[in-house]
């Protein structure tokens, strides 16, 4: 059973230019997180995701970030005009999210440098 | 709002010692609480969890954990470690919104 899967697993863009982030659940799981990890801190929540809905968005920046899951295909996170400050690994988590807590399995991440 | 701290960033240990990380959480509702570690360039794997019930809670690698609610800790803990335990371990709190609030890790470095 393949876990989750991200990619790119680096990406390197310049100022300005639009980063895309994907990320596939674990087989079964509709229900997708986006975490953002800076250098030297701890990981950061910044969206939920169920199959064609964001039930949480409250850790995304007002501008320039979103994301999307789809009935069909990955879940996808969307950096337009990235800065320096963008620089991150941003990780995706997975769970069933039939249960008041939840389990979440993690992807590898990808780790977005902004030159 | 719920907030983690691990006072701890990093924690020289020699092999086979024991160690503990610390991690105090709070929040105003019930909790669950999770530890995760990380090795380098790589996700987080699930270490442990506490839901409910016994507070000493035992997970994978050897690793154990207790809750204490009236000191809103759940340090992690471990008799003998080993090289192969090197690595970023975190701190983390859920409630019924289900995000994730982690800690800012803690280093664990194994000196042979």
């Amino acid at each position: 059973n393949a876990g989750v899967m991200q990619n790119p697993r680096h990406l390197v863009r310049r100022r300005g230019q639009e980063a895309r982030l994907r990320c596939s659940p674990m087989k079964g799981h509709s229900h997708v997180y986006w975490y953002r990890q800076l250098p030297e801190e701890g990981l950061k929540f910044m969206v939920y995701l169920q199959k064609e809905n964001i039930i949480d968005e409250s850790g995304m920046p007002k501008e320039r970030f979103s994301a999307e899951f789809p009935k069909e295909g990955p879940s996808i996170l969307r950096i337009q005009q990235v800065v320096r400050g963008d620089s991150a690994a941003y990780f995706c988590a997975s769970s069933l999210g039939l249960v008041s807590y939840n389990e979440q399995f993690f992807g590898p991440g990808t780790r977005l440098t902004v030159l | 709002a719920q907030s983690v701290t691990q006072l701890d960033s990093q924690v020289p240990v020699f092999e086979e010692a024991p160690v503990e990380l610390r991690c105090n959480y709070s929040s105003s509702v019930s909790v669950y609480l999770f530890w995760y570690v990380q090795y380098p360039n790589q996700g987080l794997q699930l270490l442990l969890k506490y839901l409910s019930g016994s507070t000493l809670v035992k997970g994978i690698n050897g690793f154990e954990a207790e809750f204490n609610k009236s000191q809103t800790s759940f340090h992690l803990r471990k008799p003998s470690v080993h090289i192969s335990d090197t690595a970023e371990y975190f701190c983390a709190v859920s409630d019924r919104t289900k995000k994730l609030t982690f800690g800012t890790g803690t280093r664990l470095t194994i000196i042979p």
